[in-house]
């Protein structure tokens, strides 16, 4: 069965700080990965997926991701935060046709 | 990708009764998908609708207490019914194209008081 683990429910990071959250995956077969933000008061946009091409995935706002098999994992990551960037970040793996599982979320902060 | 309008954005409602949200796709899809995010948690699907057919429900949510209707291809409602405060969620319709990722509405925040 597929599952995602996302560590750190909360993480504050300076404007221009490296951005970092985590997420680990589970799965039984080659997966599709996402990651998502919800703004406040909004609803989720996807920022990012890897579909099995290229492992450095590159999505909007100038996040990326790395699929690292060996690890599990599927990092989002950010080389300089902005203040516009606080908000929620799911990651999510495919478990099946059309079905997600999400993370647990992970609320970033951002300090001026 | 495929722009989704939902409402109501927000609602208070009393105990007891029933609140119907609708989900309007720009686009024809065949599967639409209903999704439930309680205060501080993750999202859980609710049930897969496909038009023209019945609702297929998650383990967990059944139709009597989310019945949910698909029209057509671009078009779709749910109901949550006989509300308690327990249903206070963010409620939000998706869309879905070849498992390259869903497409979210903006969501509708219910208060059950």
């Amino acid at each position: 069965a597929q599952s995602v683990t996302q560590l750190g429910s909360h993480v504050s990071v300076s404007e221009g700080a490296l951005v970092l959250l985590r997420c680990n995956y589970s799965s039984s077969v080659p997966p599709y990965l996402f990651w998502y933000v919800q703004y406040p008061n909004q609803g989720l946009q996807l920022l990012l997926k890897y579909t099995s091409a290229a492992t450095l995935v590159k999505g909007i706002n100038g996040f990326e991701a790395e699929f690292k098999k060996s690890e599990t994992s599927f990092h989002l990551t950010k080389p300089s935060a902005h203040m516009s960037d606080a908000a929620e970040y799911f990651c999510a793996v495919a478990a099946g046709t059309y079905k997600y599982i999400f993370g647990t979320g992970t609320r970033l902060k951002v300090l001026a | 990708s495929a722009v989704i309008s939902q409402k109501p954005s927000r609602d208070i409602c009393q105990r007891g009764t029933s609140l119907t949200i609708q989900c309007q796709v720009d686009s024809q899809v065949t599967m639409m998908f209903w999704y439930r995010q309680q205060p501080g948690q993750s999202l859980t699907l609710i049930a897969t609708a496909n038009q023209g057919s019945e609702a297929t429900y998650e383990s967990g949510f059944v139709i009597d207490k989310f019945p949910i209707s698909r029209p057509n291809l671009t078009f779709s409602t749910l109901t949550v019914s006989n509300m308690s405060p327990e249903d206070s969620s963010i409620y939000l319709c998706s869309v879905e194209r070849g498992g390259y990722g869903y497409t979210f509405g903006s969501g509708t925040r219910l208060t059950v008081v």
